[in-house]
């Protein structure tokens, strides 16, 4: 499964938009690009997946390159309920594999 | 969404004991389970894969005989902890998913949080 880096953590303010980028160099051919939403004491939760190109649903945006080795999910107008850990991960089994996290904290 | 259910939420317990935690979809069919745990601060570690009727699949590092996973029904699985220590503490959090689920998408349960005593 490719590896993926993200930034450890991030702050915004409530209203803002929020980028989360995400690094994964090696990405096969097969793989898809997943993030979900962690708050604390609580599952994850599926945001959104992307193959390649610009993905959009009612939560968020995920921007994938055309060399697909990052992407960025989008969260427009932040607020206040969005502070929770945001994983990206990559691979095309049933098998995910979490990495690190984004903690991102939104500010009133 | 789908709905997965965890029972208990949270159960202490002395050390020496076994503990089962039960993980439930509600509204699928699970043709696959997975047990993961969280320390604190930490990210989620995948603990095993469990298909319908079969046994599980531990992760490098997991003891089977230590972490005990049934999967006995397309809505049920249990996760035993045997023999339980202080330092088997943590947030347990099942996941499951079903025919038609797009790739790599899981539906989570809340989560038990389990302390040793």
């Amino acid at each position: 499964l490719a590896k993926t880096t993200q930034p450890i953590s991030m702050d915004s303010y409530e209203g803002q938009e929020v980028n989360i980028t995400c690094s994964h160099n090696n990405i096969a051919t097969n793989d898809y690009i997943t993030w979900y939403q962690q708050f604390p004491s609580q599952g994850p939760r599926f945001i959104i997946q992307g193959y390649k190109t610009k993905v959009t649903n009612e939560v968020a945006s995920l921007f994938i390159p055309a060399d697909r080795k990052s992407s960025t999910l989008s969260l427009p107008r932040v607020s206040l309920s969005d502070t929770a850990v945001y994983y990206c991960l990559v691979g095309d089994t049933d098998k995910l594999i979490f990495g690190t996290g984004t903690r991102l904290q939104v500010f009133p | 969404g789908a709905v997965v259910s965890q029972h208990p939420s949270r159960v202490i317990c002395k050390s020496g004991t076994s503990v089962k935690i039960e993980c439930r979809s509600l509204d699928f069919q699970a043709t696959t389970m997975f047990w993961y745990r969280q320390f604190p601060k930490q990210s989620l570690m995948l603990m095993a894969t469990s298909n319908e009727g079969s046994k599980a699949t531990y992760e490098q590092g997991v003891e089977k005989d230590k972490f005990l996973i049934n999967h006995a029904s397309l809505t049920l699985s249990t996760l035993t902890v045997t023999s339980a220590h202080p330092e088997d503490s943590s947030f347990y959090i099942c996941s499951a998913r079903g025919a038609g689920f797009v790739h790599n998408e899981q539906f989570f349960g809340p989560g038990t949080r389990l302390t040793v005593l």
